[in-house]
């Protein structure tokens, strides 16, 4: 089956680090992968995808690369603000055995960022 | 303004009683599917809909129950809730293949 390993939390980072959190997935077909964010409260929103091997998919400084020799899709931002304190999931689409669009996720990952 | 819209957005019960936790969406999406989440777990499918008349199971489905008689409409029933279905519900739609949109979540405690 399909299954979506993330790297647990929380990360504690100041004001511009550079930030890595790492996922790996294991998939039976052609996954596109994605990385949701979830602010305090709220649901949660897609913050970048990729849907084929060395894809990058990058939005509001963040980046993802889809490599498909490791099977991971590791999020980095260079410069973090205390504006992206949130939980981070990663999760994975299996096109070839997905019936209700349905994702699979993994754990999250809670970033907190200092002033 | 694109949503998906689940109310309540917060609950609190007792074994046994029966609740419904609904689900609208104004994008006129064919898919639509119900999350449980949980510390660690990340989200796990509990149900989903292709289109009306149509749901099937997901993941998690024991303990639930859930309709599609209304394609804008897909409400998740807990018939006899108990403690373990203590945790944050969202509720998702979208075209086929296309991004999911979440709603703001529901969070019920079962006494």
């Amino acid at each position: 089956g399909n299954s979506v390993t993330q790297m647990e939390g929380p990360v504690t980072l100041s004001e511009e680090a550079f930030l890595t959190i790492n996922c790996t997935y294991t998939a039976t077909g052609y996954p596109s992968l994605f990385w949701y964010v979830q602010y305090p409260g709220e649901g949660l929103q897609l913050l970048l995808k990729a849907t084929k091997a060395d894809d990058k998919g990058s939005n509001k400084g963040f980046e993802a690369t889809y490599r498909k020799e490791t099977t991971s899709f590791h999020l980095e931002k260079g410069s973090v603000q205390v504006s992206d304190s949130a939980v981070y999931f990663c999760a994975l689409s299996d096109r070839s055995s997905n019936a209700g669009n349905m994702l699979t996720f993994g754990g999250g990952t809670r970033l907190m960022v200092k002033p | 303004e694109a949503q998906v819209t689940q109310n309540p957005r917060y609950l609190i019960t007792v074994t046994g009683k029966k609740l419904t936790v609904t689900c609208s969406q104004n994008m006129n999406h064919e898919y639509m599917s119900w999350y449980r989440q949980d510390p660690g777990l990340g989200l796990r499918q509990i149900y989903y809909s292709m289109n009306v008349e149509v749901t099937d199971k997901g993941d998690v489905p024991e303990g639930y129950k859930v309709s599609r008689k209304e394609k804008r409409n897909f409400p998740l029933i807990l018939e006899s809730p108990s403690p373990n279905q203590t945790s944050l519900y969202f509720c998702a739609s979208s075209q086929e293949g296309g991004e999911l949109f979440f709603g703001e979540g529901s969070r019920l405690t079962v006494l």
